[in-house]
C-alpha cells in the first residue's frame, strides 16, 4: 500500500511560469515532509522540506504547502527555469519514529524555454 | 567532503550469483538507507538502520540482506540474485533524530541477467 502518493507521472509548464507539483499520504503518523530533486545519472538531492506545525515553507523561488487535514502537500515553483527540467519527489518521515524516509513514485518536470 | 559513496557504480550479474553494494558516508550519521528506484515505482526504502549495530526492513526487504558494519559503512547484499533485482540502488545517510533530510549517494546501476 502506497503510503505516499504522487498522481501526476509527468507535468509541462512555460518558462517563467508557476509549476506545481502535488503529493498525497495516508499515514497521519508523518510529521516531517521533504522534496528532493532528481537529474538523471545522479542521486537525489534535498530541495525543501516542513514539519507538520507549518502550513508553508519558502525558500528562494520554491514553496511548499501542507494541508494536514487534507493530507496533502504541493512544491511551488516561480519562475520555472529550464534547469528546473528533473524528476521531483515527495517524502514524508516520522520524527517520532525511526525516522525512516517513506518517497513517492516521482512526477517528471519538463521546463519548456 | 566526500558526502555518500556508494560502489561499485555499474555492475551485471548472472542469475543466482551474489554481491555487495558497499555504501560509506563522512558526515557522522547515525542513521543510513537503502534505496531502489524503479520506473514507476519511484524510491522504495529496502533496508534502513537507525544507529551503529541496528538494521531494521523497510517496504521491500525480500532477497536482500544488510550489514551496518560500524558508524560509517551499511552494506547490502544479494544472496541470489534475481531479474527482478535490476535497478538502481541508492545508498543514503541522515544525522536523524538530530537532523532533517537525507543525504544520497550517486547510485548503483544494478543489471540481473
Amino acid at each position: 500500500d502506497q503510503q505516499v502518493k504522487q498522481n501526476s507521472p509527468s507535468l509541462s509548464v512555460q518558462e517563467g511560469r508557476i509549476s506545481i507539483l502535488n503529493c498525497d499520504y495516508t499515514n497521519s503518523m508523518f510529521d516531517y515532509f521533504l522534496w528532493y530533486k532528481k537529474y538523471p545519472a545522479e542521486g537525489p538531492t534535498f530541495l525543501i522540506s516542513i514539519s507538520s506545525i507549518k502550513d508553508k515553507n519558502e525558500d528562494g523561488r520554491f514553496t511548499v504547502f501542507l494541508n494536514k487535514s487534507a493530507k496533502h502537500l504541493s512544491l511551488h515553483i516561480v519562475p520555472s527555469q529550464p534547469g528546473d527540467s528533473a524528476v521531483y519527489f515527495c517524502a514524508a518521515s516520522e520524527t517520532s519514529g525511526t525516522y525512516k524516509y517513506i518517497f513517492g513514485t516521482g512526477t517528471r518536470l519538463k521546463v519548456l524555454a | 567532503n566526500a558526502g555518500v559513496t556508494q560502489t561499485p557504480k555499474f555492475q551485471v550479474l548472472k542469475t543466482g550469483q551474489s554481491m555487495t553494494l558497499q555504501c560509506a558516508q563522512d558526515m557522522n550519521h547515525n542513521s543510513m538507507y537503502w534505496y531502489r528506484q524503479d520506473p514507476g515505482m519511484g524510491l522504495r526504502l529496502i533496508y534502513y538502520s537507525a544507529s551503529e549495530g541496528t538494521t531494521d526492513k523497510g517496504e521491500v526487504p525480500n532477497g536482500y540482506n544488510v550489514s551496518r558494519l560500524n558508524k560509517r559503512e551499511f552494506s547490502l547484499r544479494l544472496e541470489s540474485a534475481a531479474p527482478s533485482q535490476t535497478s538502481v540502488y541508492f545508498c543514503a545517510s541522515s544525522a536523524a533524530p538530530l537532523g532533517t533530510e537525507a543525504f544520497f549517494g550517486q547510485g548503483t546501476r544494478l543489471t540481473v541477467v
